[in-house]
């Protein structure tokens, strides 16, 4: 069956960096693009960057633009999520979604998520 | 600009039917949706995905009971007998070329 758990969170201070991954498996990696979803305590879901199937096209959130960088290697079935600068703003528990086909597509499946908590 | 509106909340009784609405901002009334439910201190869940002609494809496991339809700008989902489990927070999603938007979410309550 289709898995997705992450993996990295915990605190960090502000300014700093984290790098968060996510392991897939029960699919096949390489034909699905892959998001990354954040909510903050209390709040709802918000998008923060999507990575298609070959990793040749990443989108990001305005909110996280030109500080946080999506990778992926699909020889391990692995996803990251690179962040930098990190703000108090960037707590929340970050998901990693698998994107219905390998374009641009809606998440069909979900991991349980990790916590990342920005303070000093 | 993408944008999408659901009311906050929502309540029915046990057994009773409750829909759920998605609207689109003017301008992207072709868009589809994708509807996700998130039960307490869990992740969220696939449940569906509304094109604009109100066809829907659901994800893998999910009961009968859960249904989707469009009309207009609006994406609908619909549970036809509200169970205790249907108890969530429910968000339409959406996107663009080089965007994705999901909405404030729909708490359900059962009465």
């Amino acid at each position: 069956q289709v898995q997705l758990v992450e993996s990295g969170g915990g605190v960090v201070q502000p300014g700093r960096s984290l790098k968060i991954s996510c392991a897939a498996s029960g699919f096949t990696f390489s034909n699905h693009a892959i998001h990354w979803v954040r909510q903050a305590p209390g709040k709802g879901l918000e998008w923060v960057a999507v990575i298609l199937y070959d990793g040749s096209n990443k989108y990001y959130a305005d909110s996280v633009k030109g500080r946080f960088t999506i990778s992926r290697d699909n020889s391990q079935n692995m996803l990251y999520l690179l962040m930098n600068s990190l703000r108090a703003e960037d707590t929340a528990v970050y998901y990693c979604a698998r994107g219905n086909y390998g374009g641009n597509s809606h998440p069909d499946y979900w991991g349980q998520g990790t916590l990342v908590t920005v303070s000093s | 600009q993408l944008v999408l509106t659901q009311s906050p909340s929502a309540s029915a009784s046990l057994g009773a039917p409750v829909n759920l609405t998605c609207t689109l901002s003017s301008g992207h009334r072709w868009y589809a949706v994708s509807w996700h439910q998130q039960q307490p201190e869990k992740g969220p869940r696939f449940l569906m995905k509304i094109n604009s002609d109100g066809s829907h494809t659901k994800g893998d496991g999910i009961p009968d009971r859960f249904s989707g339809s469009s009309s207009g700008a609006e994406r609908l989902l619909t549970i036809s007998s509200l169970q205790s489990e249907d108890e969530a927070d429910y968000y339409c999603h959406s996107w663009g070329t080089d965007i994705h938007v999901f909405g404030f979410g729909t708490k359900v309550t059962v009465l």
